[in-house]
């Protein structure tokens, strides 16, 4: 089975860096997804990773450890728009799995 | 075309009546799912449509009907539901199994059950 492990929340300050912490214990691996889910809307895909290390798009940053099986999200210069909840997810045979997600609140 | 298109996007019901929630999607991926996803809560999958045959059923209740006419339409129906089922449902599809790509959401369909 899967179990993902993520904070219930995080706070914030616009500008900041914040880091979202996910952990994993899977029977098999094949890679761990990022999604970004304003209230109320889908999730939507921000980062894919398989392999080991940092893979960064824009202001968001993902980085991989499989022998820890550990993830984190990074954003930079936060703005008020990231204010979302962000889930980590394992593929897991035709399912994905998800984390609990974290609800980030960011403050002016 | 990158998007997945649901059907109503907010649905109010009685318990006694019929009712669709109806997907769409162009991309050519061959594999479709349903989730419900309650409120602070993270998605969970009911249903896994792979190659217009129904792969996964999570142990969901009757009064929840799933139904593939063809590779780009998923539909859920509904009937008899309960106030508990009132959520977000959301459709997502993907090229083929979830470990060859990402999922993409479609925006959901807020049920309300009376």
């Amino acid at each position: 089975g899967q179990n993902i492990d993520q904070p219930t929340e995080m706070t914030a300050t616009e500008g900041a860096i914040v880091q979202i912490n996910c952990t994993y214990q899977t029977s098999g691996f094949n890679g761990l997804f990022w999604y970004q889910q304003h209230a109320g809307e889908a999730p939507t895909f921000l980062s894919y990773n398989v392999l080991d290390g940092l893979e960064e798009k824009g202001r968001f940053s993902s980085f991989l450890s499989r022998s820890k099986g550990y993830s984190y999200l990074l954003l930079k210069e936060l703005q008020m728009k990231d204010s979302a909840s962000y889930l980590c997810a394992v593929p897991y045979g035709q399912n994905f799995v998800f984390g609990p997600g974290t609800r980030l609140s960011v403050l002016p | 075309d990158t998007e997945v298109t649901q059907t109503p996007k907010h649905l109010v019901m009685g318990m006694t009546n019929k009712k669709s929630l109806k997907c769409e999607q162009h991309m050519g991926h061959r594999a479709m799912y349903w989730y419900k996803q309650k409120a602070k809560k993270p998605p969970e999958l009911m249903f896994v449509y792979s190659y217009e045959k129904l792969s996964i059923n999570e142990s969901v209740p009757s009064r929840f009907s799933p139904e593939c006419p063809n590779s780009s339409l998923l539909n859920l129906h509904l009937h008899a539901l309960q106030p508990e089922d009132s959520a977000l449902y959301l459709c997502a599809s993907s090229q083929d199994s979830p470990d060859t790509g990402e999922l993409f959401f479609g925006e959901g369909s807020r049920l309300t059950v009376l």
